[in-house]
């Protein structure tokens, strides 16, 4: 499995943009970069994927650099409720069976 | 539309024992994949269940086998407990065995003692 390297942690105030960057130098052409969050005592929670271009949701964007061997998950206005283990995963997608590798992921503290 | 669900909430075991943990899927979702969370980790893939059928497993010894039933819910099974099974346990649906999103049920938190 690729694997996918991010910092232990992360803080920012609320109501800033959050920035949490993730490296995938071994990156395949067909993985995907998948972003899960995992709020204390509940399941891990979909954010955002993307493969080659930049991605925007209702909850973040996704900006990947042009080689993909890096890319950023973007919080536009920090809350509380944001505060949360953010994972980044490369994903085979497509025929192969569901697996995420989930690496230790990024505790992000955010500050009233 | 109901998300996914597991039961029981938590559970406490002694070595050796046998466990059951159930989870449904969310609703129109056909496939099921059993994670486990050690303390302080991320989830590590047991296995998946895509149309009944066990579709990809991660590295765990076949103590750890589990069942989709016909409305996709599905169970784990755990014969022969260890110390180090006590984890919490995540169940997540998805549409496709190949989907790109998956839905995390809130997990059984077991304790082996």
């Amino acid at each position: 499995d690729a694997k996918t390297t991010q910092p232990n942690s992360m803080e920012s105030n609320e109501e800033e943009p959050v920035h949490l960057p993730c490296n995938h130098s071994t990156i395949s052409g067909t993985d995907y970069i998948h972003w899960y969050r995992q709020l204390p005592s509940q399941g891990p929670e979909y954010v955002i994927h993307g493969l080659t271009s930049n991605v925007n949701n209702r909850m973040a964007s996704l900006a990947i650099a042009e080689d993909r061997k890096s890319s950023t998950l973007i919080l536009h206005r920090a809350t509380l409720r944001d505060a949360a283990v953010y994972y980044c995963i490369l994903y085979a997608g497509g025929t192969s069976y569901g697996k995420l590798t989930f690496g230790q992921g990024t505790i992000l503290t955010v500050h009233p | 539309e109901t998300g996914v669900t597991q039961s029981p909430t938590h559970l406490i075991k002694t070595r050796g024992q046998q466990v059951t943990l159930r989870c449904s899927s969310q609703s129109g979702h056909n496939t099921v994949s059993w994670y486990q969370q050690a303390l302080g980790q991320g989830p590590q893939f047991i296995f998946q269940y895509y149309r009944e059928e066990e579709n990809g497993r991660g590295n765990f010894p076949p103590r750890f086998s589990g069942l989709q039933f016909p409305n996709y819910s599905s169970e784990l099974n755990v014969n022969a407990l260890e110390l180090d099974d006590s984890a919490l346990y995540l169940c997540a649906s998805s549409l496709l065995a190949g989907g790109n999103e998956q839905f995390f049920g809130p997990g059984t938190r077991l304790t082996v003692l």
